[in-house]
């Protein structure tokens, strides 16, 4: 399979505990994405890490790329409630196909 | 600016009906398209993607077609669903600089 595949597949945290999720794919890549969905909704983009990059921020997100552990991890700090959601690690293959691996569940306890 | 509308929200098929859910894109040319399923707790399967009007590359042996016939519309077909047709279907774009998904359509086979 091509897919990301990511771990845990269940994450139950309380509020302010930091959120660590991870993904790993089996090919070589030009960048890695991750997305969020809240339940029964569409998918949010989150997050583009490049093959060349190893670490990346944005806002309460941080994400690192480990090309040659074919890895990745999204850290949420401090988090909320409301980060409650669905979050997906996605790669680019060729022809621009983006394909998912089969998140990790994340609830955030108030 | 670009967005995406996919519809119906929600649907509920008999067995052996025919299926037409549309995605249409605004705001940008050219777009490569795609229709995803998600089944209840799972990631997401791209099912068919389009580079172009008229091309349509399909993923997985399956019930389903898809068509584009015009730039910015992409059409998911069935002639007759089956109880398994049943998921959550998400229409995306990109124009190479991200993706970008609709709402989703939740298909419920009886």
């Amino acid at each position: 399979s091509q897919q990301g595949e990511e771990d845990p597949q269940a994450l139950s945290i309380q509020e302010g505990e930091n959120a660590t999720m991870n993904c790993s794919y089996k090919t070589s890549i030009n960048n890695l994405q991750w997305y969020r969905q809240n339940s029964g909704r569409g998918l949010v983009h989150l997050i583009l890490i490049r093959s060349n990059e190893r670490e990346k921020h944005s806002g309460r997100l941080r994400v690192t790329l480990d090309t040659s552990k074919k890895s990745s991890s999204l850290l949420i700090t401090a988090s909320r409630a409301a980060d409650t959601a669905s979050y997906f690690c996605a790669t680019v293959f060729q022809g621009g196909k983006l394909i998912f691996g089969q998140g990790t569940e994340l609830s955030v306890k108030p | 600016s670009q967005t995406i509308h996919q519809w119906p929200a929600t649907l509920v098929q008999p067995v052996g009906s025919p299926l037409s859910l549309e995605c249409t894109v605004e705001g940008t040319s050219n777009p490569n398209l795609y229709w995803y399923r998600q089944a209840a707790g799972r990631g997401l399967q791209l099912l068919f993607y389009s580079v172009g009007i008229g091309q349509i590359s399909s993923e997985v042996p399956q019930n389903l077609s898809a068509s584009r016939p015009q730039d910015r519309q992409f059409i998911l077909s069935s002639k007759k669903l089956l109880l398994s047709d049943s998921g959550f279907y998400l229409c995306a774009w990109t124009n190479h600089y991200g993706y970008t998904f609709g709402s989703g359509t939740r298909l419920t086979v009886v």
